[in-house]
């Protein structure tokens, strides 16, 4: 069975201030993958980043970034300087190379204030 | 098309009506997957389909739900006798190949369903 924790279920910053979003997850694979996916307001879920299990350099695009930690399961996003538009709901979801369908947390809607 | 395709977008429906939600994935995708979404919560597995294929219907909550997909393009979910608790958001997504766990899915807007 897999399950993805998110902790978190709302965050409110101001805009410019750093934010980490957490997850959490469990799962019986030995070769899987986790993805963070945003949504809008427009309902319409979109990838961000997939993670394997068997790579753990962590990774920076913009303002960004994730960090995997095999040891305490875990697959955080962080954003810096956040932005009104980085306000969303943002879902974190794990697949394994068996368990194929993809297992979503519950999600984390932030919110950015100007 | 461009992306992912869902109609309607949003649906009002009476107690004890049949309903029938329609998805049009990105051409070519082969996986197709329906989630339902509550209000506040994380998309919920409903089915999932490889071509016209149903490998997976673990997630459907009740016979009431059936899903097609018959020529493996445009799949159909279709709930009948609808209950108040049939409410949330039903998704669809696509993804390029099959029974691949590390692909990314492109998802639809959804449609709103709400029973009375």
């Amino acid at each position: 069975a897999q399950k993805v924790t998110q902790a978190q279920t709302e965050i409110s910053v101001v805009e410019k201030e750093d934010v980490t979003l957490d997850c959490v997850y469990e799962t019986r694979d030995t070769t899987y993958y986790l993805f963070w996916y945003k949504q809008p307001p427009s309902g319409e879920l979109v990838f961000l980043i997939r993670r394997n299990s068997f790579d753990e350099q962590n990774e920076i695009s913009g303002r960004y970034s994730w960090n995997f930690q095999k040891s305490t399961s875990s697959f955080n996003f962080t954003i810096t300087a956040s932005q009104v538009v980085d306000s969303a709901v943002y879902f974190c979801a794990l697949s394994g190379f068996e368990s194929y369908i993809p297992t979503f947390g519950r999600g984390t809607s932030l919110i950015v204030h100007p | 098309g461009a992306g992912v395709s869902q109609s309607p977008r949003y649906k009002v429906a009476k107690r004890g009506q049949d309903v029938a939600l329609r998805c049009d994935p990105i051409s070519g995708h082969v996986s197709l997957f329906w989630y339902q979404q509550a209000l506040g919560q994380g998309p919920e597995f409903l089915t999932y389909f490889q071509n016209e294929a149903q490998l997976d219907k673990s997630g459907l909550p009740s016979d009431r739900f059936f899903a097609e997909r018959p020529e493996g393009s445009v799949s159909t979910l279709k709930i009948q006798r609808t209950q108040q608790e049939d409410s949330a958001v039903y998704l669809c997504a696509s993804s390029l190949r099959g029974l691949r766990g590390d692909e990314k899915l492109f998802f639809g807007s959804g449609t709103q369903l709400s029973v009375l």
